[in-house]
């Protein structure tokens, strides 16, 4: 399974847009990109994921450039609600769905 | 919406004792997983299940066992509790192989004195 570094943390004030960048330098050519939010006491959320290029949906982007040795999830406008842990990971989604989360970024919003 | 259950919120159990969490799903997943979660070390893959009877190995299968008799119902048994084995435990689902996205419960946090 390929390995993920992400920043321990990022700071950041509300109405900003915050990258957050994640390096998987052995990734597989099956492997897909995927992003995770937690909020304390919750289980993880699934906020998006992609193959290369870009991806949109309704609450983020992921940037994926052509080598795919990393990646950014990009929140928009971020509020205090943004404020969790935000866990990168790669897998080969048909070979067992074994995903492996690292320690995750986590993110705080101020006003 | 998906949505998975699980069986406690809180659970406090002492060293040596046989326990059980329990998950339920209701969107007829194939695939439910269990992880346990501790501060630093993140989430890790304890066992998994691809279908009723069938299971696998995750990262840190030691010290538990895991049951799935029906589609919806995934048990993690910890046979006699250790203090170590004291965490957050996840339980989620997933459709299918095809997939990433893996649906969680909210956890258990078991205590083991």
């Amino acid at each position: 399974l390929a390995k993920t570094t992400q920043p321990i943390s990022m700071d950041s004030y509300e109405g900003q847009e915050v990258n957050i960048t994640c390096s998987h330098n052995n990734i597989a050519t099956n492997d897909y990109i995927t992003w995770y939010q937690q909020f304390p006491s919750q289980g993880p959320r699934f906020i998006i994921q992609g193959y290369k290029t870009k991806v949109t949906n309704e609450v983020a982007s992921l940037f994926i450039p052509a080598d795919r040795k990393s990646s950014t999830l990009s929140l928009p406008r971020v509020s205090l609600s943004d404020t969790a842990v935000y866990y990168c990971l790669v897998g080969f989604t048909g070979g067992g769905n074994k995903l492996t989360f690292g320690t995750g970024t986590q993110l705080k919003v101020e006003l | 919406d998906v949505k998975v259950t699980q069986s406690s919120r809180y659970l406090v159990k002492r060293t040596g004792e046989k326990v059980f969490l329990e998950c339920v799903q209701d969107m007829d997943h194939e695939n439910m997983f269990w992880y346990r979660q501790d501060p630093g070390l993140g989430l890790r893959l304890i066992y998994f299940s691809y279908d009723v009877k069938m299971k696998e190995k995750g990262d840190i299968p030691e010290g538990y066992s895991v049951s799935r008799e029906k589609k919806e119902r995934f048990s993690l048994i910890l046979e006699s509790a250790s203090t170590n084995q004291t965490s957050m435990y996840l339980c989620a689902s997933n459709r299918d192989r095809r997939y990433n996205e893996q649906f969680f419960g909210p956890g258990t946090r078991l205590t083991v004195l």
